[in-house]
C-alpha cells in the first residue's frame, strides 16, 4: 500500500525564520508532489520531484530516493507564507496522487 | 495564465438527490482527475480518466458515482444519490499527459458539496 507520512502536523514560526517540513513515503511512490492549500481550499502544485533539489524563490524542496524521504524549505518566512502544505506520492504507472495530511504552517509577524 | 475552473464554488443538495459538479480542465490536457477531501482530513483519489473513458478508480469511486467529458471543455462529476458522508470538497485536477511517466497536476479551486 502507498503511503506518505508528514511532520509536523502543525508548525508555528516568526517571520524570517527557516522553515522545514518533512515527508517520508513508502516503497512503489516514484515522484513526490509539494502542494499548498490556502485557507479558502484551493490548492497549488509547487514541485514535483524524483531526484535531487529543485528551487523556486524562497522554497526549495529536496528529495533522498535511498532514504524515501523528501522536504520543503521555506527561507525567510513570510506571514503569507501561512497555510498547510501537503505533500503527495505518485507511482509511474498510475495517475492517482496519494496524499499525506497535511503540515498546516503560521508565520506570525 | 491556463487555470482549471471549477463551478459551483458550493453547493447544497439534499439527501437522495442528484448533483453535477463541473470543470473545465487546462485546454491542451488529456487527463483529468477528481479528489475529494472530508473537512479536516487528507485529500483523497476518486478517479482519473484518458480518452473518454475512466483510466483508474478508487474504491470510493462506487455505482453513485460517474464521470463524463460531455463536450470538448467540460469534465463533469456525478454523484446519482447523495448521502451526507458525501459532504466533502471536490477537486478537480488535470494534466498533459499520465500513464507512464510523472506528471504534474494541475487543481482547480474546489467546489465545497453540502449535503443535509
Amino acid at each position: 500500500k502507498n503511503e506518505v507520512e508528514q511532520s509536523p502536523q502543525n508548525l508555528t514560526a516568526q517571520e524570517g525564520e527557516f522553515i522545514t517540513i518533512n515527508c517520508s513515503y513508502s516503497v512503489g511512490i516514484s515522484a513526490l508532489h509539494w502542494l499548498q492549500q490556502h485557507p479558502g481550499g484551493g490548492i497549488v502544485s509547487l514541485f514535483m520531484l524524483s531526484s535531487g533539489k529543485k528551487k523556486h524563490g524562497r522554497l526549495i524542496a529536496t528529495i533522498n530516493i535511498q532514504e524515501k524521504h523528501s522536504s520543503l524549505h521555506i527561507t525567510a518566512s513570510h506571514p503569507r507564507d501561512s497555510a498547510v502544505y501537503i505533500c503527495a506520492g505518485s507511482q509511474g504507472g498510475s495517475e492517482k496522487l496519494v496524499f499525506g495530511k497535511g503540515t498546516k504552517l503560521t508565520v506570525n509577524p | 495564465e491556463p487555470e482549471v475552473t471549477q463551478t459551483p464554488s458550493h453547493q447544497v443538495t439534499q439527501m437522495g438527490q442528484e448533483v453535477i459538479l463541473r470543470c473545465v480542465p487546462i485546454s491542451n490536457h488529456l487527463y483529468f482527475y477528481w479528489y475529494r477531501q472530508i473537512l479536516g482530513q487528507k485529500v483523497e483519489f476518486l478517479v482519473s480518466f484518458y480518452n473518454n473513458e475512466i483510466s483508474e478508480k478508487s474504491e470510493i469511486f462506487d455505482d453513485q458515482f460517474s464521470v463524463e467529458r460531455p463536450d470538448g471543455s467540460n469534465f463533469t462529476l456525478k454523484i446519482r444519490s447523495t448521502k451526507l458522508e458525501d459532504s466533502a470538497m471536490y477537486f478537480c485536477a488535470s494534466s498533459e499527459a499520465g500513464g507512464v511517466g510523472i506528471y504534474e497536476q494541475y487543481f482547480g479551486p474546489g467546489t465545497r458539496l453540502t449535503v443535509t
